[in-house]
């Protein structure tokens, strides 16, 4: 069975410190791997890694996927009260964009 | 503006009935999704669509059903035989877009809260 394992279940930091979420995947036919942010309702997308070692980057946010470890980190540097959130990580398979999620990391930023 | 939307956003029933959750998206996107999201669990796939009128189960579909009669809508009823039916519901759509692969990037709807007492 495919499985998806994010850690550590939740996490919580004070503004200004720098975070790393991780994500591990034993699928059959890997695609790629995605990260989605959660604040209160609708996950709304970050990032899509498809190439091992190649860094995707948006503001404070980093991520990279290690295909030969099957994981994956999210980085968060300079964390805001705005962070909090729970961070999502799915991985794809190549049969039709079917998406096994993990259980989430739950992140708090206190001020 | 396009999007999906999901209705309604809070839903109350009583054990023993049926109750349809409503998903509609103006995206144009051909395929759509329904997850349920239980407390540390994350989200697990229920039904998926691919295109019109064809719908496959996903991990969790026994006491669900869909219907897929139109591209921007795919209802999902939630019937009797659901055990544990108490759950937060998305719907997400994806586009195949230039790389004809669906699903890679979903897009989701704000969530129905369903509540069976």
């Amino acid at each position: 069975e495919d499985k998806v394992v994010q850690s550590p279940l939740s996490l919580v930091v004070h503004e200004g410190d720098t975070v790393t979420l991780n994500c591990s995947y034993e699928v059959t036919n890997f695609r790629s791997l995605l990260w989605y942010k959660q604040e209160k309702k609708a996950p709304t997308f970050l990032f899509m890694l498809t190439s091992s070692g190649i860094e995707k980057k948006s503001g404070r946010l980093s991520s990279i996927l290690d295909k030969k470890e099957l994981s994956s980190i999210l980085n968060i540097t300079a964390t805001q009260t705005g962070d909090s959130a729970i961070y999502l990580c799915a991985v794809e398979e190549t049969s039709y964009g079917k998406l096994t999620f993990g259980q989430g990391t739950i992140l708090t930023v206190h001020p | 503006d396009g999007g999906i939307t999901q209705s309604p956003k809070y839903l109350f029933r009583k054990e023993g009935q049926n109750v349809t959750l409503s998903c509609e998206q103006n995206l144009n996107h051909d395929a759509m999704y329904w997850y349920r999201q239980d407390p540390g669990q994350g989200l697990r796939l229920i039904y998926y669509s691919q295109i019109v009128n064809d719908f496959q189960k996903g991990d969790i579909a026994e006491g669900y059903s869909v219907s897929r009669e139109k591209k921007e809508s795919f209802p999902l009823t939630v019937t009797s035989a659901q055990k544990n039916p108490t759950a937060f519901y998305l719907c997400a759509s994806s586009d195949a877009g230039t790389s004809g692969r669906l699903g890679a990037e979903q897009y989701f709807g704000p969530g129905t809260r369903l509540t069976v007492t």
